[in-house]
């Protein structure tokens, strides 16, 4: 079966500007995460979908930060507009429905903001 | 809250030696242990975990890892390093009974020399 993928794999962009991140999870997770590295720091959490519904945000550093889940499939993470703080790997797991089920990550995308 | 500690940014080691990554973690709640491992341009992959029963968990790739509860300890160990060990391994915990919000630790690379 095909893995997590994300699109794209860099992104440079300046200051101000708005990028859309993309994750596709493995066919059939209705779970779907977002965490972020920031460099030197731990991978922190985002936020957590089940099918199309936001199940866990608490992670989302602030309202610049906009993610989406149509349909329950792809989710795009959408940074609007961007600022030097938000450059690090963002990095899109997936999981089967159950709580213990194992997570699927992706190879993230890493972020640079100039 | 919960939290990770890895002891060492980076860890060196001769191939054939033994690896010793370490890893304590602070939970007010029975944890759940996992590792990670990531290799250069991949995404996360799961090592292996400890949820409950036996405290010595082995996994892929010939490593395992011991729960020790009276240290807050879950060290990841494998007998003889080889060239292809050569990654950044993070520990992660999860209190939720699930595996959906992770609290990684900021990670130990790991370099294997000749």
């Amino acid at each position: 079966e095909a893995g997590v993928t994300q699109f794209p794999s860099h992104s440079v962009i300046e200051k101000g500007q708005t990028v859309t991140l993309r994750c596709d999870p493995i066919s059939g997770h209705d779970n779907l995460y977002w965490y972020r590295r920031v460099m030197g720091k731990e991978i922190k959490f985002l936020l957590h979908f089940v099918k199309e519904s936001k199940q866990d945000e608490s992670g989302m550093p602030n309202n610049r930060f906009l993610a989406e889940r149509t349909g329950g499939t792809y989710s795009t993470l959408k940074v609007q507009p961007a600022e030097l703080e938000d450059s690090g790997v963002y990095f899109c797991a997936s999981s089967q429905q159950g709580r213990n089920s194992p997570l699927h990550f992706g190879n993230g995308t890493r972020l640079t903001v100039t | 809250a919960q939290s990770v500690t890895q002891l060492g940014s980076h860890v060196s080691v001769s191939e054939g030696a033994l690896v010793l990554l370490r890893c304590n973690y602070s939970s007010s709640v029975p944890p759940y242990l996992f590792w990670y491992v990531q290799y250069p341009n991949q995404g996360l992959q799961l090592l292996l975990k400890y949820t409950t029963g036996a405290t010595l968990v082995k996994g892929i790739n010939g490593f395992e890892a011991e729960f020790k509860k009276s240290e807050t300890s879950f060290h990841l160990t494998k007998p003889s390093a080889h060239m292809s060990d050569a990654a950044e391994y993070f520990c992660a915990v999860t209190t939720n009974s699930g595996y959906s919000t992770l609290t990684f630790g900021k990670g130990t690379m790991l370099l294997v020399s000749p």
